[in-house]
């Protein structure tokens, strides 16, 4: 089937503003990562959903970050009054397994804050 | 916290010479993973090693789990155009899901 998809794919916005990006994973996975990419460096773990347990939002930089997840379905990263360390790569990934399995990555959405 | 160390950052190498990058953790990890990420695209698993002392071979690429499963090594022979990207490796930690990540190591191919 059709893989992890995120949208949008790019988005620009002023500072301040408030961003909501989505993420679509991959039929039957149970777990959803989110994760930030700053340009040039490596990845920095967001947050993460399994089931319909509670979400481990330990890596949320501050609370103008939230995440939410229905289900084992699409999930959505707020972000609220964008700030311009903002702008990254947001990826999201899903995986079959609860105990550290294989992760599939959606193409990301690229946030530029302006 | 749990910490991944991966070096070198970059490495700039000629077609054809070979290529390492390396993991190492202060803390036994269960498992680990290793992935590929082209320039402007997604990280791409490769995979996955378990158990203590661990060789896996993907073509030109070999994988290598430390016997103590605190470090880790890609080695890519013979590089191509093809394997350039950064290379991370990821390794499971205490938590039941959560993979530690290293930085990733860059490679360049010189013109």
């Amino acid at each position: 089937g059709a893989g992890v998809s995120q949208s949008p794919s790019n988005k620009v916005t002023e500072k301040g503003k408030d961003v909501e990006l989505r993420c679509d994973p991959i039929s039957g996975h149970t777990a959803l990562y989110w994760y930030r990419q700053r340009l040039g460096q490596g990845l920095e773990f967001l947050i993460y959903f399994q089931g319909n347990s509670a979400p481990d939002k330990s890596g949320l930089p501050s609370d103008r970050f939230s995440a939410e997840r229905t289900g084992e379905s699409v999930s959505t990263l707020t972000i609220q009054r964008t700030q311009q360390e903002d702008s990254a790569v947001y990826l999201c990934a899903s995986s079959l397994a609860l105990r550290k399995g294989e992760q599939y990555f959606g193409p990301g959405t690229r946030l530029t804050v302006t | 916290g749990q910490q991944v160390m991966q070096i070198p950052q970059y490495q700039h190498v000629q077609e054809g010479e070979d290529f390492t990058t390396y993991c190492n953790s202060s803390t036994t990890l269960s498992n680990i993973q290793w992935y590929k990420q082209r320039p402007g695209g997604h990280p791409v698993f490769l995979i996955q090693l378990v158990k203590s002392g661990e060789v896996k071979k993907q073509k030109r690429l070999t994988f290598q789990f430390g016997e103590a499963k605190k470090n880790s090594s890609l080695h890519i022979t013979a590089t191509q155009t093809t394997d350039v990207g950064t290379y991370f490796c990821a390794g499971g930690g205490d938590s039941n899901y959560q993979l530690i990540w290293g930085a990733g190591t860059k490679l360049i191919i010189k013109p």
